[in-house]
């Protein structure tokens, strides 16, 4: 079975740049989940699909992050302008249908990002 | 914060050693499930121990869950240096927030 792809796995930027982070998730996953980890700390959730309708995104900084499911498969999460506060990996991952946190999740490696 | 807070944030023992790590939340849960990241890399699942449960063992691994007074802790006994990773708590309800980590180094 595949894991959760993303891509890419290194980005650099300068701040205000803008840049695009995406993630195909384990087949017939319907829960899809971005989260943001800052060197040294654990991961913070930014925007949680289900399907293609957001469940959660309290935590999505929306002047500046956006994130979409289209088809409710692939996802992208973008950044524009950056900050240098933004330096962080970009984790996606997937979840199977069923009960609401009844499964484990399947996490990507990972997207590096550091704005300069 | 929304996470849960772990303790040690750092824990540095010699192979063969038993590693007790703590995570304590705020809010009920469904579950309380354990991950591990290797340096680099994405989270990996190791358990899951249900609202209901008050142990729980796989392998190398031991579990507990108090709710009542919302904390869990994780022992993985007999440590191998291959064990060395950062491991994380998720308090898990609709969604999943996790902790603020504990960093295992074990020496070999």
């Amino acid at each position: 079975e595949a894991g959760v792809a993303q891509s890419p796995r290194y980005k650099i930027i300068e701040k205000r740049q803008s840049v695009a982070f995406w993630c195909n998730p384990i087949s017939g996953h319907a829960t899809l989940y971005w989260y943001q980890q800052i060197l040294g700390q654990g991961p913070k959730l930014l925007i949680q699909f289900q399907n293609n309708g957001v469940v959660d995104d309290s935590q999505l900084p929306k002047d500046r992050f956006s994130a979409e499911r289209l088809k409710g498969v692939d996802s992208t999460l973008k950044i524009q302008p950056a900050k240098l506060e933004d330096s962080a990996v970009y984790l996606c991952a997937s979840s199977p249908p069923g009960e609401g946190g009844s499964d484990t999740i399947y996490f990507g490696e990972g997207s590096w990002l550091t704005v300069v | 914060s929304q996470q849960g807070e772990e303790d040690p944030q750092a824990l540095s023992i010699q192979e063969g050693e038993n590693a007790t790590m703590n995570c304590s939340y705020k809010t009920s849960i469904n579950n309380l499930q354990w991950y591990r990241q290797n340096s680099g890399r994405g989270l990996v699942h190791l358990i899951l121990i249900r609202s209901n449960e008050r142990e729980k063992h796989s392998g190398r691994l031991r579990v507990t869950l108090d709710t009542s007074k919302k904390s869990s802790s994780l022992l993985i006994t007999a440590s191998r240096a291959a064990d060395t990773a950062s491991y994380f708590c998720a308090m898990v309800t609709y969604k999943y927030i996790f902790g603020t980590g504990t960093r295992l180094k074990v020496l070999a």
